[in-house]
Order: C-alpha cells, then structure tokens, then sequence
C-alpha cells in the first residue's frame, strides 16, 4: 500500500523561510507533487519532481531523494496569505492515481 | 493554466434525495477524472477514478450504488450522492488530468450539506 508521512502543522513568521517534509511508502513511484488548499478552497497545484533534486519556481522550490523516498516543499520570504494546508501526493503504482498525505498546516504570524 | 468547473458550488438537500454534482474541463480534454472528498481540517480521499467511456474504479470502502460516476465525454464527469444522509455532509472535490501531463487540475469543490 500506499503512504506518506508530513508534520501536522508548522508555524514560521512572516519573511522567514520553512522547510516542509514528506516521507512516502509506495509499491511503485511516479513522482512527488505539492498543493496548496486554503481554507473553504480546492487545492492548487505547486510543484513537482520525477527526478531528484530541487525544483525551483519563484518563493516555492521542492525536493526529491528517490533513494530516501524523501523530498520537500520550501517557502521563501513567507508571505501572511502563504498561510495554508500544503499536502505531498504521490502517484500510485500504475502511475494512474495521485494518493495525498495528510497535510501540513502552515501559520504564518507577523 | 488548465481550468476545471465544478457545479454546483454548494448545495442543501434533505436526507433522502439525491443530489448531482457536475465537473468540467472547460480548456483541455480530461481522459481521467477523479472525485474526492473531505472532512474538515483532513486530507484528500479519493473515491474513485473515472475514464471516458468506462466504468469508474472505486475504492475500498466507496459503495459504487450510492456514489454514482459517469464520465459521458471527455470534458464533463459526474457524481450522484443517492439517497443522502447527514453523514455525507463533506467537501466533494473532482480533479481532471489530461493525455499528456502528470499534473492533476482540481476543480474548487462543492459544499455538500444534508439535512
């Protein structure tokens, strides 16, 4: 079966940069996505790595460890409306469904 | 970027009556849709996986009678809550991929209360 591992919630400050991990136990690996969902929202699609190493695109870069089944997700300059659920998603053994994590909570203060 | 209409946006029904939630790829061609929903402050469960034209893959524990997907064309999915009880009060959320990415496109979900 499938499963993934990411902390429940993180809090950082405004400006700072966060580090959000994710381990996963998969059967097979079609690569590592991130989303964001705001509350009362649907999630929105970040990031995502096939390969390892990192990702970059603007403040959010990810990173992928094939060989540790490790990667994550990485907020630059937190902004307060960065404050989110950010969930990891692998795609399952066929490469035909995508199966979340649980979902890390992130506040950002001022 | 790909768009993905879901309608109705939120919905309240009595127990007992069945209620239609359609999705939508509005600019590309989705081979593959998927319905999820949620609970409050929990993650993304998948309830099943349709295909155009075949019947959709369910998960483990999704009763197939009461959660009905049709996947008419390659634009539109829809999932029927039968028979609604309080208990399928949720976040029902669909997401769409196409032939050729890797990226799922959600659409914003809808807001399923029964009475």
């Amino acid at each position: 079966g499938q499963s993934l591992e990411q902390p429940s919630e993180v809090t950082a400050v405004e400006g700072a940069i966060v580090q959000i991990n994710c381990t996963y136990q998969t059967s097979g690996f079609y690569g590592l996505s991130w989303y964001q969902q705001h509350d009362g929202g649907a999630p929105t699609f970040l990031s995502y790595n096939g390969l390892d190493g990192l990702e970059e695109t603007g403040r959010f870069s990810s990173f992928l460890s094939r060989s540790d089944s490790y990667g994550y997700l990485l907020l630059q300059e937190l902004q307060m409306k960065d404050s989110a659920s950010y969930f990891c998603a692998v795609r399952d053994t066929g490469g035909f469904k995508t199966i979340f994590g649980a979902g890390t909570r992130l506040f950002v203060k001022a | 970027g790909a768009v993905v209409s879901q309608h109705p946006s939120r919905v309240i029904c009595k127990s007992g009556t069945s209620v239609k939630i359609e999705c939508r790829s509005l600019d590309f061609q989705a081979t593959t849709m998927f319905w999820y929903r949620q609970f409050p402050k929990q993650s993304l469960m998948l309830m099943a996986t349709s295909n155009e034209g075949s019947k959709a893959t369910y998960e483990q524990g999704v009763e197939k009678d009461k959660f009905l997907i049709n996947h008419a064309s390659l634009t539109l999915s829809t999932l029927t809550v039968t028979s609604a009880h309080p208990e399928d009060s949720s976040f029902y959320i669909c997401s769409a991929r196409g032939v050729s990415t890797d990226t799922q496109y959600f659409g914003p979900g809808t807001r399923l209360t029964v009475l």
